[in-house]
């Protein structure tokens, strides 16, 4: 069964302290591994795209990376303003996403 | 900002009514999807519509119905709402970054079902 999952559930640092997020997949198919921030109240917002194994996306201090099994997201000095809750998401074929329950990052200043 | 808004943003009913919510796209996309989340679970595939009057079933469709008669307009129906079905509805389309796929969400809808 194709399964998402994200670890820790919730995360608090300190302004400036960094850290990263997993999300580690079982699935039949990869056509794609997303990342996504939502905050409180909001709908997802698109982040990365992933396809595979050893690819590496990077987004002011967010860094997404991939291997056959995991999925990383690195936050380099996070600010206040990096609080939301993370969500990985894998795609086995067209129209199907899988996503995990998301990691709750609070970043304290 | 991916054009997509959904009506309404709040509603309270009561088990056993018909409720319809309401997602609406601007960018003349032709995949529509119904996302419900909960705490714990994330968020799950109700059903998705890949053109007009062409629908089908996600992971969790059972007691929801779909309709798409205009490109921009997917609507979800709760046949008799239950409480089971008190959740955050999100309507996505699918689109392209430059070279990557992704899904790009709505607002959402909070229903709570009493």
């Amino acid at each position: 069964e194709d399964q998402v999952t994200q670890s820790p559930e919730a995360l608090r640092l300190q302004e400036g302290e960094s850290s990263s997020l997993n999300c580690s997949y079982t699935v039949s198919g990869l056509r794609g591994l997303f990342w996504y921030r939502q905050d409180p109240g909001k709908g997802p917002e698109f982040l990365f795209t992933l396809y595979s194994a050893g690819e590496e996306k990077e987004k002011e201090r967010l860094k997404a990376t991939l291997t056959k099994k995991e999925s990383f997201l690195h936050i380099t000095a996070p600010k206040p303003e990096d609080s939301a809750t993370y969500l990985c998401a894998v795609s086995p074929t067209v129209n199907d996403m899988r996503f995990g329950a998301g990691t709750r990052l609070t970043v304290k200043p | 900002d991916a054009g997509i808004t959904q009506s309404p943003r709040h509603k309270v009913t009561e088990t056993g009514t018909p409720v319809t919510l309401r997602c609406h796209q601007t960018e003349n996309h032709r995949y529509m999807y119904w996302y419900r989340q909960d705490p714990g679970h994330g968020l799950r595939l109700i059903h998705y519509s890949y053109g007009v009057k062409d629908t089908d079933k996600g992971e969790v469709s059972d007691g929801y119905s779909v309709s798409r008669s205009k490109t921009e307009d997917f609507l979800l129906t709760l046949e008799s709402a239950t409480s089971s079905q008190t959740s955050v509805y999100f309507c996505a389309i699918s689109g392209r970054q430059g070279s990557t796929d992704t899904q790009y969400f709505g607002p959402g809808t909070r229903l709570t079902v009493l």
